[in-house]
């Protein structure tokens, strides 16, 4: 059972445009969120976060943004560059720090 | 700082193989874990230690084990390796103590192929 979901395995998105990834959960009792970002041979690197008391948190180009009631999560990313092309997983957090991911979607933004 | 190092980068067991993923990290974290990477899974949690002496199993323990005997080290051992373990391993750290609950650092993965 799947309690952190990312439906979309892949988004194409054009350089300088928005990127919005989305993220669904299933466990009320999550209390914190997270996106990392993931380049092919390295391990996932940390990009934003959000506590469940707040419905939006932003850290430059980066915007994360919380639906508890549809427990919806998405990532927004203004302007795209090509940089940002990778993999994206959403976390929830449970029991202390303990993660779990979604599946992940690959991102690709064309120059 | 050289943060979260694992070993080896890759690997190739036979069924039935034993072998240890060497994960440490010199950045005083209190928090480790291991998680496995599959196509369409995401990473799943194998087992998780918060603090030396001390672990817990994760989604996924089944045919892996962990100790943890100092702060910077958490080996994980797989006892007997079977083809369903061919997956990437990534380690990870986090210090509360630091603010740094829920942010983990990762290292690079060990890519492990069983045959």
């Amino acid at each position: 059972d799947q309690q952190v979901k990312q439906n979309s395995p892949s988004l194409s998105v054009q350089e300088g445009r928005i990127s919005i990834l989305n993220c669904d959960y299933t466990n009320s009792m999550f209390d914190y969120f997270l996106w990392y970002k993931k380049y092919p041979a390295e391990g996932p690197t940390f990009l934003i976060s959000i506590s469940s008391i707040k419905d939006k948190n932003e850290d430059g180009r980066f915007t994360v943004f919380l639906n508890k009631s549809a427990k919806h999560l998405s990532l927004h990313i203004v302007p795209s560059q090509p940089g940002d092309s990778a993999v994206y997983f959403c976390a929830a957090s449970y029991q202390g720090g303990k993660l779990i991911f979604g599946q992940g979607t690959e991102l690709s933004v064309k120059p | 700082n050289a943060g979260v190092t694992q070993t080896p980068k890759f690997q190739v067991l036979k069924t039935g193989q034993s072998m240890t993923l060497q994960c440490a990290q010199d950045m005083n974290h209190e928090y480790m874990s291991w998680y496995r990477q599959d196509p369409g899974m995401g990473l799943r949690l194998i087992h998780y230690s918060v603090g030396a002496g001390i672990t817990d199993q994760g989604e996924v323990p089944n045919g892996y084990n962990v100790s943890r005997s100092t702060t910077e080290d958490f080996p994980l051992r797989l006892l007997s390796a079977a083809p369903s373990q061919t997956s990437v391993y990534f380690c990870a750290s986090s210090s509360p103590s630091q603010g740094l609950l829920y942010e983990q650092y990762f290292g690079p993965g060990t890519r492990l192929t069983v045959t």
